[in-house]
């Protein structure tokens, strides 16, 4: 069974830090791996997809990383604002059955 | 926005009420989905399809029915809902089922249920 885990839960960081969240998924047999933003009591944007055969993406101030035979990723974000603030989610697409799976996700906090 | 709608936006219904919530994406999709987000829980898959046809349903209650009229249509048709059911329902779509391509969510309908 693939399991998605998101690490750390919330984070506070001030201003102008970079930064970087973690995912891990039990379950190597993946098609891709896609970023998430989720604003409260919205919907989900896509951020950055990194297909199996890659291993990073960029986007901006973010770039996601794919390990794909320890079963991790980062979202690295760079000079954070205070914009940034919602909650990221991290989901895998399994090869097996399609389905895409997601983490609990990170809260991220930027103070200004 | 991203291309997939739905309505409504919010939604309080009784526990005898019948009603359906909407999707709609005209991204040229062929796979629609809906997830169940509940407080501190993993998005939750309940039902999938592929070009019209169901392909999934993860062990989803019956008071949850969906129904794909077409590629670009997806609803979810709700009967004596629980008032654990209250949460945002989020739809999904992506261009291929089997392919490793990107999903698209709309924004969500938040439902209570009283």
């Amino acid at each position: 069974k693939q399991e998605v885990t998101q690490i750390p839960a919330a984070l506070s960081v001030p201003e102008g830090e970079n930064l970087v969240l973690n995912c891990s998924f039990t379950d190597s047999a993946i098609y891709n791996l896609q970023w998430f933003r989720q604003d409260p009591g919205k919907g989900l944007t896509s951020l950055l997809l990194i297909q199996s055969s890659q291993r990073e993406q960029t986007s901006g101030r973010l770039n996601a990383s794919l390990d794909k035979s320890s079963g991790r990723s980062t979202l690295y974000i760079a000079a954070s604002q205070p914009g940034d603030s919602a909650t990221y989610l991290c989901a895998v697409k399994k090869e097996k059955d399609d389905k895409i799976i997601f983490g609990k996700g990170t809260r991220l906090h930027i103070l200004p | 926005e991203t291309g997939v709608t739905q309505t409504p936006r919010h939604l309080v219904m009784g526990m005898t009420n019948k009603k359906s919530l909407k999707c709609e994406q005209h991204l040229g999709h062929n796979a629609m989905y809906w997830y169940k987000q509940s407080a501190k829980k993993p998005l939750e898959l309940m039902f999938v399809y592929n070009f019209k046809e169901q392909t999934e349903n993860n062990s989803v209650p019956s008071r949850f029915s969906p129904e794909c009229p077409n590629s670009s249509h997806l609803f979810l048709h709700l009967h004596t809902l629980q008032p654990e059911d209250s949460a945002l329902y989020l739809c999904a779509s992506s261009q291929e089922f089997d392919r490793d391509t990107e999903a698209f969510f709309g924004q969500g309908t938040r439902l209570t249920v009283v």
